[in-house]
């Protein structure tokens, strides 16, 4: 499968500890984004990545959150602490560079649920 | 700041009935709009992109600037074509982009 993977597909956590999400985009996409997806909404955007740099980061992202991408490559995504309102779907995307208008290609997402 | 509205969760449709699915828009750039679509237990997928002026599984949806509105339209819907659908704004800050989406619509097309 060449697609975007995530993993892994669910995690359960207690409040309190940390998880971390790992993000594999398609081989020679060099832009990478992270969503949240909360029941009955649309993806909300929360990090964009243009190979290793972190150039945009939404304010949804507290101080708990934390995401990487060395080398360009894969990228993870850490929740410090987490609480019951972190309990969401996590989904990756890609896309190789273009100056607008291009799709991004979604990863099949990573549940996560906060008890 | 840029917004998408998609003010139907749900559209229930028979099959052969004509389909629109409303997305307005509020951003101050120049828009580039899109629609995803994702069936049941598969990923978030393009379906098509305004600036392609493309029509796919037959569908066609017209960007209107004075409305700012980016409606999805199939003239005989299909059972397949039963899915959740999200449309979204592609907006730049310098070399970044990013997508804000619209809260779906769920099209239900029954027989």
């Amino acid at each position: 499968d060449t697609g975007v993977s995530q993993d892994p597909r669910h995690k359960i956590t207690k409040r309190g500890q940390n998880v971390t999400f790992r993000c594999d985009p398609i081989s020679e996409h060099n832009r990478l984004y992270w969503y949240r997806q909360t029941l009955g909404q649309g993806p909300e955007f929360l990090t964009y990545f243009q190979n290793e740099a972190q150039l945009e980061k939404s304010r949804l992202l507290s101080d708990r959150f934390s995401a990487e991408r060395p080398k360009g490559s894969f990228s993870t995504l850490e929740i410090q602490r987490t609480e019951q309102g972190d309990s969401a779907m996590y989904l990756c995307a890609s896309s190789p560079w273009a100056r607008v208008a291009y799709e991004q290609y979604f990863g099949p997402g990573t549940r996560l649920t906060v008890t | 700041a840029q917004r998408v509205t998609q003010p139907e969760k749900l559209l229930s449709v028979f099959k052969g009935a004509p389909v629109e699915l409303k997305c307005n828009y509020s951003y101050s750039g120049s828009p580039e709009l899109f629609w995803y679509v994702q069936y049941s237990r598969q990923r978030l997928q393009l379906l098509l992109r305004h600036i392609s002026r493309e029509s796919i599984k037959g569908f066609t949806a017209d960007l209107n600037k004075g409305e700012t509105s980016f409606h999805l339209k199939k003239p005989f819907a299909q059972e397949e074509d039963s899915a959740m659908y999200y449309c979204a704004l592609e907006s730049h800050t310098g070399t970044a982009s990013k997508l804000t989406f619209g809260t779906g619509t769920r099209l239900q097309v029954t027989l």
